[in-house]
């Protein structure tokens, strides 16, 4: 068990461009979920999986957004034409079993100039 | 919705003083309530829960009751260290439910 593994841990990036994260959750765990927390603040729920299938979505999750967690492993996080309002940090956090046991990883922290 | 408050810090102990940081909820039915330390550059740690009415969650000294006629879990520790400074964010989920809520967090931080 290697935890949850989030990368890039930081990304900077030019305001417009495209960008792309990725998570991988601990193994066997059929809930993935994402979070996104700006500076000072607690995080906010953006996306939920389990195994394939994305089963909720946050308002905050805007057309720009959009995540994927193809045959029910890894999953992606991907932000069109980002805007500063972006930066943040991503968490990623999976789940098996005892819906109430997250695990959290890292995150990727995102700057967008 | 669900909400949680949490008192703003920064606060700011000695080493060994007593440590409470309050947080109240706002909720249906009987959520799950749960504390995260995160340390700087770091992501979320589970801290301590507790998953229905009267539990008391506890872990590394940090102890934290969920009290439903106050709606609260407040987080206290008896003698605090210089490693505890970090943020601490409490949070709920929903009984029926599987996105945690999350109140602003109160920064920590213990001097010598």
């Amino acid at each position: 068990d290697t935890g949850v593994s989030q990368d890039p841990r930081h990304k900077i990036t030019k305001r417009g461009q495209n960008v792309t994260f990725r998570c991988d959750p601990i193994s066997e765990h059929n809930r993935l979920y994402w979070y996104r927390q700006t500076l000072g603040q607690g995080p906010e729920f953006l996306t939920y999986f389990q195994n394939e299938a994305q089963l909720e979505k946050s308002r905050l999750l805007s057309d720009r957004f959009s995540a994927e967690r193809p045959k029910g492993s890894f999953s992606t996080l991907e932000i069109q034409r980002t805007e500063q309002g972006d930066s943040a940090m991503y968490l990623c956090a999976s789940s098996q079993g005892d819906r109430t046991h997250y695990t959290f990883g890292s995150g990727t922290r995102l700057t967008v100039v | 919705g669900n909400s949680v408050t949490q008192m703003e810090g920064p606060v700011t102990l000695s080493e060994e003083a007593f440590l409470t940081i309050n947080c109240t909820y706002t909720a249906t039915g009987y959520p799950s309530l749960f504390w995260y330390v995160q340390y700087p550059g770091e992501g979320l740690q589970l801290l301590l829960k507790a998953t229905k009415a009267d539990d008391k969650g506890s872990n590394k000294g940090f102890e934290a009751t969920y009290r439903k006629e106050t709606t609260s879990f407040h987080l206290e520790k008896g003698s605090v260290q210089v490693s505890d400074s970090a943020v601490y964010f409490c949070a709920l989920l929903p009984n029926a439910g599987n996105m945690l809520t999350f109140g602003g967090g109160t920064r920590l931080m213990v001097k010598p």
